[in-house]
């Protein structure tokens, strides 16, 4: 059974880092069938995808338009985890923030984001 | 982006009802698309992705059709526990959008 462990800081102030972590179980974030994504979701902007890190014999990232520039996804072997890092928050980056699993077939078919972490409701406020 | 359209936004049903949500998008994604169900408090929840097939575990009074630009997720017979937010993501090209959700409430 798959399990995504969210940890990081509710309020960030503004201009500063947000940083989020995903631990996984019973999953490998090098597997060569998935790939770990963060998810955003605020009453403004609905749900929102920031991300992804994914391994096919090396490492590929792919990241949404609206905060390119200010966003990194790296994953972390060693601790089987992925983070978020979202530079230069503004009080528009407060939202529920989540990491999602997607799987995909032998095929390279996406199954969708079948395993998600609990959530981390973070605030940019002074 | 591809945008995805979800109708209606809300629905007042009773349970043993049944139940459609469209969804639509800017462009063929060619059944690229998952549905997800969300309760309060809590993470969304698939239930179904490549538009019809059935993630393991999920009731199979929930089903998926469609094709091209439009997708329907029908519940066959609203139970108590359906009550909640559906959304919409296609995942045929980064990045991936979601619709704007469906809220499921009790007549």
């Amino acid at each position: 059974q798959v399990q995504l462990q969210q940890s990081g800081p509710g309020l960030v102030k503004p201009s500063q880092t947000l940083s989020l972590t995903c631990a996984i179980s019973g999953d490998s974030v090098s597997s060569n069938s998935a790939a770990w994504n963060w998810i955003r979701q605020s009453p403004s902007r609905g749900l929102e995808w920031l991300g992804r890190t994914y391994y096919r014999s090396k490492w590929y990232n792919d990241y949404a338009v609206s905060v390119k520039g200010r966003i990194t996804i790296n994953p972390d072997t060693s601790k089987n985890q992925f983070s978020l890092q979202l530079k230069s928050v503004t009080p528009e980056d407060t939202a529920l923030y989540y990491c999602a699993r997607e799987e995909y077939d032998s095929s390279g078919y996406s199954s969708g984001l079948d395993y998600w972490g609990q959530g981390t409701l973070v605030t940019v406020s002074s | 982006d591809i945008q995805m359209t979800q109708s209606p936004s809300s629905l007042s049903a009773s349970v043993g009802d049944r139940v459609t949500i469209t969804c639509r998008a800017s462009q063929a994604i060619r059944n690229s698309l998952a549905w997800y169900q969300q309760k309060p408090g809590k993470a969304p929840k698939l239930l179904l992705y490549a538009a019809s097939r059935l993630e393991s575990g999920v009731p199979s009074r929930f089903s998926g059709s469609g094709s091209g630009t439009d997708y329907t997720l029908t519940i066959s017979s609203l139970q108590p526990e359906d009550f909640a937010t559906y959304y919409c993501q296609q995942y045929y090209s980064t990045p991936w959008t979601f619709g704007q959700g469906t809220k499921v409430e009790i007549k």
